[in-house]
């Protein structure tokens, strides 16, 4: 079975610029999270969804960020405009919720560098 | 608010040695507990998990046991090898919060043959 996938791997853009990144969940999992994870912060988690719905934004950093999910194969995360505070390593999750079992899986991440 | 407090590392040990790295949490009620692992230029993977007191969660000769008495789940391994080194996170969930985790910041393992 296929895992997280996401898109792109690596991204260097410059300041100002919008950034788009992409996930496909793990079919049949209904939770999807985005994390940012640096060396100075750790493994922030950003938001959570449910079933399609945001659950809990609160660890989005500002008003430059905005994550959607369409539908139950896709999520967005996006970022506009891109400062160089904004580069770090941004990984997808998604979990089988009705399952209860609390595992995450991870995609490979997509890392992001703000020029 | 739930916390995960992991000994500080970065940790070098020689190829064969004993590894044990210290996770301590704080939660209400009876989370599950997690460690995943991160090669470089990966994500984090599960690498083992115990979801009530006294459950043993073990792989790849890694085992973890949890501890509700001293709200502790370390991680150890009798021989460790070069291919363990990565970063080693622990994490508490609570299932009806619908997967949502709390990590701790990771500790560095590196192995030297």
């Amino acid at each position: 079975d296929a895992g997280v996938i996401q898109s792109p791997r690596h991204e260097v853009t410059e300041m100002g610029q919008e950034v788009t990144l992409r996930c496909k969940p793990i079919s049949g999992h209904n939770s999807l999270f985005w994390y940012r994870q640096t060396m100075m912060r750790g493994l922030e988690l950003l938001i959570y969804f449910n079933n399609n719905v945001p659950i809990d934004d609160s660890g989005m950093p500002e008003d430059r960020f905005s994550a959607k999910m369409p539908n139950a194969s896709f999520s967005t995360l996006k970022i506009q405009p891109s400062e160089p505070r904004d580069s770090a390593v941004y990984f997808c999750a998604s979990s089988p919720m009705r399952k209860n079992t609390g595992e995450l899986f991870f995609g490979e991440g997509s890392r992001l560098t703000v020029l | 608010g739930d916390s995960v407090t992991q000994m500080e590392g970065p940790v070098t040990l020689s190829e064969e040695a004993f590894l044990t790295i210290n996770c301590t949490y704080t939660a209400t009620g009876y989370p599950s507990l997690f460690w995943y692992v991160q090669y470089p230029g990966e994500g984090l993977q599960l690498l083992l998990k115990a979801t009530k007191a006294d459950d043993k969660g073990s792989n790849k000769g890694f085992e973890a046991t949890y501890r509700k008495e001293t709200t502790s789940f370390h991680l150890e391994k009798g021989s460790v090898q070069v291919s363990d080194s990565a970063v080693y996170f622990c994490a508490l969930s609570h299932p009806a919060n619908a997967g949502k985790s709390t990590f701790g910041d990771g500790t560095t393992l590196t192995v030297k043959p």
